[in-house]
């Protein structure tokens, strides 16, 4: 089982929807990051957090650090926001600069 | 402020070969860190540089090395190269290995 699971894996919805992607993890970690991942490889951070729930334009995210589970909100769904969303997570203890990463969740928005 | 570069974007080698990777980070960041990423495996880590320091190493041949220079900036080596590196390498540099990571554009390897 890996230690960062997203749910779900695709994702498909008409513009304007309310997205939610879930992500899971199983090892105590010290901060959590949502990125985002254009075709064309380059990843984008979104988020870093460690508590509660932060806001950014149109994506909000919450983490519940006694459940382990984090998830991303996206308002008002547009076409630009087709991406891979993925979770990654810094565990504790010496693991330094290292992020463990779920599998992504492919999200495809449609006018 | 400018964003992580890498270079080059695009490579294309032959099995056998070496190749070296460049990653230079945000202003001020001291960590570096670099993964792979392939369709199968998703993004792995390989190893973080802090101060010039290997810190940190992920679970990978040791025909993968870096480096990490006085100004912090990185470079990756990988010695004889096989198809199976045929990858997108990504660097990530932060302030200190535990805060936001910022991603470059990455290095598309092709291994022929």
């Amino acid at each position: 089982k890996n230690e960062v699971e997203q749910s779900p894996q695709n994702l498909t919805a008409q513009e304007g929807e309310f997205i939610t992607i879930n992500c899971s993890y199983s090892v105590g970690i010290s901060a959590l990051h949502w990125l985002q991942q254009h075709p064309g490889g380059g990843i984008v951070s979104l988020f870093m957090l460690s508590s509660g729930k932060k806001k950014h334009g149109r994506l909000i995210a919450t983490i519940n650090i006694q459940e382990k589970h984090s998830s991303l909100h996206i308002t008002a769904s547009h076409p630009r926001d087709s991406a891979v969303y993925i979770c990654a997570v810094y565990a504790g203890g010496t693991s330094y600069g290292k992020l463990t990463f779920g599998q992504g969740t492919i999200l495809t928005v449609h006018p | 402020k400018a964003g992580v570069t890498q270079t080059p974007r695009y490579l294309i080698k032959t099995r056998g070969q070496q190749v070296t990777l460049s990653c230079s980070p945000i202003s001020g960041h001291r960590s570096v860190s670099w993964y792979q990423q392939t369709p199968g495996q998703g993004l792995q880590f390989l190893f973080e540089y802090f101060s010039e320091t290997q810190r940190n190493k992920g679970n990978f041949p040791g025909r993968f090395s870096g480096r990490q220079f006085s100004n912090s900036r990185s470079e990756m080596n990988v010695s004889t190269l096989e198809l199976g590196d045929s990858a997108l390498y990504l660097c990530a540099s932060s302030q200190t290995g535990y805060t936001e990571a910022f991603f470059g554009q990455g290095t598309r390897l092709t291994v022929v």
